[in-house]
């Protein structure tokens, strides 16, 4: 199985400013990396897949890299409604896919 | 659009049987590889098992393997997640996905005596 590593676990950063998450695979997913974001008491939403490519409806300001083993998930300017969990999960090597324990972005 | 739209809460007693739902559209269901993901209350995400629905290819991951059984009905772009014997630790939000796409809204499914 295939461990997905979030750091950090909890981030806080000031509206406006930038916000890095990482993900690390524990060995090559190449790009079938995602990331979703998860307000309480909602579903997981699409920001990210192939590692690169945005989700129909997702704000430019997202934007993620990488490969292989080494992903980030960049916000460019955070607004109020970024404030979320953040998960990144690989879906190269099944069984299973898998996702990271989560970052969570709060308010500075 | 591709939705996935899920079937309702459920509220069950330990050793009964459950069948949820999750209609799929806007996008050619047979084609693509759809699966179940858990999550309990305050954690994080699982992936139970995925199905491909143009040909029933189902697998399941370790932990769920024999627990549950998933299957899809391509006709009616429907597919299913189905327990025999509910346990009060099947309690959870269960959500229905595309991998790397999109996700349903979410079947909550609570056991209790």
């Amino acid at each position: 199985e295939i461990v997905m590593t979030q750091s950090p676990a909890t981030l806080s950063v000031s509206p406006g400013e930038r916000a890095t998450l990482s993900c690390r695979a524990s060995q090559s997913v190449s790009s079938d990396l995602a990331w979703y974001q998860q307000k309480p008491g909602q579903a997981p939403r699409l920001l990210i897949s192939g590692a690169s490519t945005r989700a129909t409806g997702i704000p430019a300001r997202f934007s993620g890299s990488g490969s292989g083993t080494e992903f980030t998930l960049t916000i460019s300017s955070l607004q109020s409604e970024d404030f979320a969990v953040y998960y990144c999960q690989q879906y190269n090597n099944w069984p299973p896919y898998t996702f990271g324990q989560g970052t969570k972005l709060e308010i500075k | 659009e591709v939705q996935l739209v899920q079937s309702g809460a459920e509220v069950k007693k330990p050793g009964e049987s459950l069948k949820i739902s999750c209609k799929g559209s806007g996008y050619s269901f047979p084609s693509y590889w759809i699966g179940w993901v858990r999550q309990m209350p305050g954690k994080g995400l699982e992936w139970m098992g995925i199905i491909y629905p143009g040909d029933s290819d189902t697998r399941y991951s370790p932990s769920f393997q024999g627990q549950v059984t998933i299957s899809a009905d391509k006709s009616i772009s429907t597919a299913y997640l189905q327990w025999s014997s509910l346990k009060a630790s099947d309690t959870a939000m269960y959500y229905c996905a595309r991998p790397g796409g999109k996700w349903g809204q979410g079947t909550l499914v609570t056991v209790s005596s």
